[in-house]
């Protein structure tokens, strides 16, 4: 069955550094991976996607992942952190049985001043 | 557009009290609508699903049942509360006969259900 990993429940950075949240997969079968956001007390909001093509995918709000089969890991970056970035993520693979995602565990990212 | 509705926001209920949490979806037809709960530090875990009317997927085993009375219509229920029943729960929507792959996920601004 397919699942995501995320390494760190919670990732603290200052303004204007690099994001780095990170997302390992295990899959049988070549993925469909997703980023998506939560922002406090709201629903989710997808972020980017990665389904066949080019491994660098970019997003909204600057973010972007790559997809490493390699590593199996699909990393979200963003270059320089901002105030408004503050949220939670998560990390996400499509379960082909069903028409479903299941998703990773979170990882809440705080950015100080 | 397409716009997603869950109500109520917030909620408090006691334990052995009954639930009735409604979603509804405008501006799409025959939509999969899926019922996710986020408790603290799990992540989202996917309770139910549904690709049609009537027809509704149970993910895990719980005090909880859903039900689909109308195509853009999905209600999540319980008849009696249990404190473990307490999450943030997130009504989610994508088009069907799209896979997943190419159609994501939009959700709802969910509901905060507090048993005490």
């Amino acid at each position: 069955a397919q699942s995501v990993t995320q390494l760190g429940s919670h990732v603290s950075v200052s303004e204007g550094a690099l994001v780095l949240l990170r997302c390992n997969y295990s899959s049988s079968v070549p993925p469909y991976l997703f980023w998506y956001v939560q922002y406090p007390n709201q629903g989710l909001q997808l972020l980017l996607k990665y389904t066949t093509g080019a491994t660098l995918v970019k997003g909204i709000n600057g973010f972007e992942a790559e997809f490493k089969k390699s590593e199996t890991s699909f990393h979200l970056t963003k270059p320089s952190a901002h105030m408004s970035d503050a949220a939670e993520y998560f990390c996400a693979v499509f379960t082909g049985g069903g028409n479903k995602l299941t998703f990773g565990t979170g990882t809440q990212l705080k950015v100080e001043l | 557009s397409q716009t997603i509705h869950q109500w109520p926001a917030t909620l408090v209920q006691p334990v052995g009290s009954p639930l009735s949490l409604e979603c509804t979806v405008e501006g799409t037809s025959n939509p999969n609508l899926y019922w996710y709960r986020q408790a603290a530090g799990r992540g989202l875990q996917l309770l139910f699903y549904s690709i049609g009317i009537g027809q509704i997927s149970s993910e895990v085993p719980q005090n909880l049942s859903a039900s689909r009375p109308q195509d853009r219509q999905f209600i999540l229920s319980s008849k009696k509360l249990l404190l473990s029943d307490s999450g943030f729960y997130l009504c989610a929507w994508s088009n069907r006969g799209a896979r997943l792959s190419n159609s994501p996920l939009h959700f709802g601004n969910g509901t905060r259900l507090t048993v005490t």
